[in-house]
């Protein structure tokens, strides 16, 4: 099966631009996961989807971040404005939502702010 | 909220050695328990997993149990290989997939 998809891989903006991450999960799985990993750290969630809702964004940080998955299938992450400290990698994943249902991660995208 | 506490790195070992990663979680109800591997300059992989109290996840040589007495999933594998070199990541699966802070083995030919 075809994995989870991700783009851009790279991204390097000026701080105050605008940036888009883009996640094409693998077929037929309906939760959809956007996690933000810092170098030496564990990933950190931002965003779950259950199909097209957003069931759990209690740690996107509403003001400057922003997503959405239209269809139920596709997502996008959106920063705007960056800041020096979004530099990280934006990581999505993608399950069968079941109790012993794993994650699927894409390869990410490493923002550069700067 | 729930949470994953995992030993320190980073580990080095020798080829062949015993290894151990400790990894203890804190959760409501019964979460499904997994490690992740992320190799140099790759995305996370699933290593293995546990679902209930007392199952045995392995691959690759590698092996956790899942003890709910000690809240604890630690990975083990009797004699590593420079392959196994890379970051190790316990999770749960409680109402959200939750990530430990890694483990970055290194292990020396």
């Amino acid at each position: 099966e075809a994995g989870v998809v991700q783009s851009p891989r790279y991204k390097i903006i000026e701080k105050k631009q605008p940036v888009a991450f883009w996640c094409n999960p693998i077929s037929g799985h309906n939760t959809l996961y956007w996690y933000l990993q810092n170098l030496g750290q564990g990933p950190e969630l931002l965003i779950r989807y259950e199909n097209e809702e957003a069931v759990d964004d209690s740690q996107l940080p509403k003001d400057r971040f922003s997503a959405e998955r239209l269809k139920g299938v596709d997502s996008t992450l959106k920063i705007q404005p960056a800041e020096l400290g979004d530099s990280a990698v934006y990581l999505c994943a993608s399950s069968l939502g079941q109790k012993d249902s794993p994650l699927h991660f894409g390869n990410g995208t490493r923002l550069t702010v700067t | 909220g729930d949470s994953v506490t995992q030993m320190e790195g980073p580990v080095t070992l020798s080829e062949e050695a015993f290894l151990t990663i400790n990894c203890t979680y804190t959760a409501t109800g019964y979460p499904s328990l997994f490690w992740y591997v992320q190799y140099p300059g790759e995305g996370l992989q699933l290593l293995l997993k546990a679902t209930k109290a007392d199952d045995k996840g392995s691959n690759k040589g590698f092996e956790a149990t899942y003890r709910k007495e000690t809240t604890s999933f630690h990975l083990e594998k009797g004699s590593v290989q420079v392959s196994d070199s890379a970051v190790y990541f316990c999770a749960l699966l409680g109402q959200n997939f939750v990530f430990g802070p890694g483990t970055r083995l290194s292990v020396l030919p």
